[in-house]
């Protein structure tokens, strides 16, 4: 089963600010399938990002993805106060094992 | 646009059974991957298990905390898939989404499973 640890556990930035998330994989992610998920309180995740660096539907491109192999970075250029939120990252390479990141709780400080 | 509404969750007493729904609407169903997630209360999400579309070959795979005790199913006839949830734990205990596609494009609104005595 691959690992993926996400780092910092929570990050405190300001509007305006440049947010780095980490997600690192304990083997080789398949072919970069990785995915980012932002979570409101009270509200389902929502898909940001696929196959590594590919935008979901309708997700503004202040969020961007990159990385490969075994590590993996979700960037919000600037944050705007409808991001802060908990993010997770996910692979879908091993099948049938789907593994989600800790989350990276995303506060305003 | 596409939806996803669950149903079916509730209170159960340690060992008892539960099914879940989750009915579909505004895609191609019988073309989709369905997926449960949960998330226990103030916890990470957990991926559950997943059925392939009939046209994929319909196979169903589960993460090992439930697999022996949770069947995932599907009627492609009422755009629905099932949890049968089979001698449930407290740490059972949890929100469970369903969710379609390869990377879980769309989520339902979840459904609360409480496993108490």
């Amino acid at each position: 089963e691959i690992v993926l640890t996400q780092s910092p556990g929570t990050l405190s930035l300001s509007p305006g600010e440049r947010a780095t998330l980490s997600c690192r994989a304990s083997q080789s992610v398949s072919s970069s399938y990785l995915a980012w998920y932002q979570q409101k309180p009270g509200q389902a995740p929502r898909l940001l990002i696929y196959h590594a660096s590919s935008r979901a539907t309708g997700i503004p491109d202040r969020f961007s993805g990159s990385g490969s192999g075994t590590d993996f970075t979700l960037t919000i250029s600037r944050l705007e106060p409808e991001d802060f939120a908990v993010y997770y990252c996910q692979q879908y390479g091993s099948s049938p094992m789907y593994t989600f990141g800790q989350g990276t709780k995303l506060e305003i400080k | 646009e596409e939806q996803l509404v669950e149903s079916g969750g509730g209170w159960v007493k340690p060992g008892g059974s539960l099914r879940l729904s989750c009915a579909g609407s505004g895609f191609t169903f019988s073309n989709a991957w369905m997926s449960w997630v949960r998330q226990a209360p103030g916890k990470g999400l957990e991926w559950v298990g997943r059925i392939k579309s009939k046209v994929d070959g319909g196979t169903t795979d589960y993460a090992a905390p439930v697999k022996g005790r949770f069947t995932i199913s599907r009627d492609d006839s009422k755009t629905t898939v099932y949890l049968q949830m089979n001698s449930l734990k407290t740490e059972d205990t949890a929100v469970y989404y369903c969710c379609t596609g390869w990377y879980l494009d769309h989520w339902g609104q979840g459904t609360l499973v409480t496993v108490t005595s």
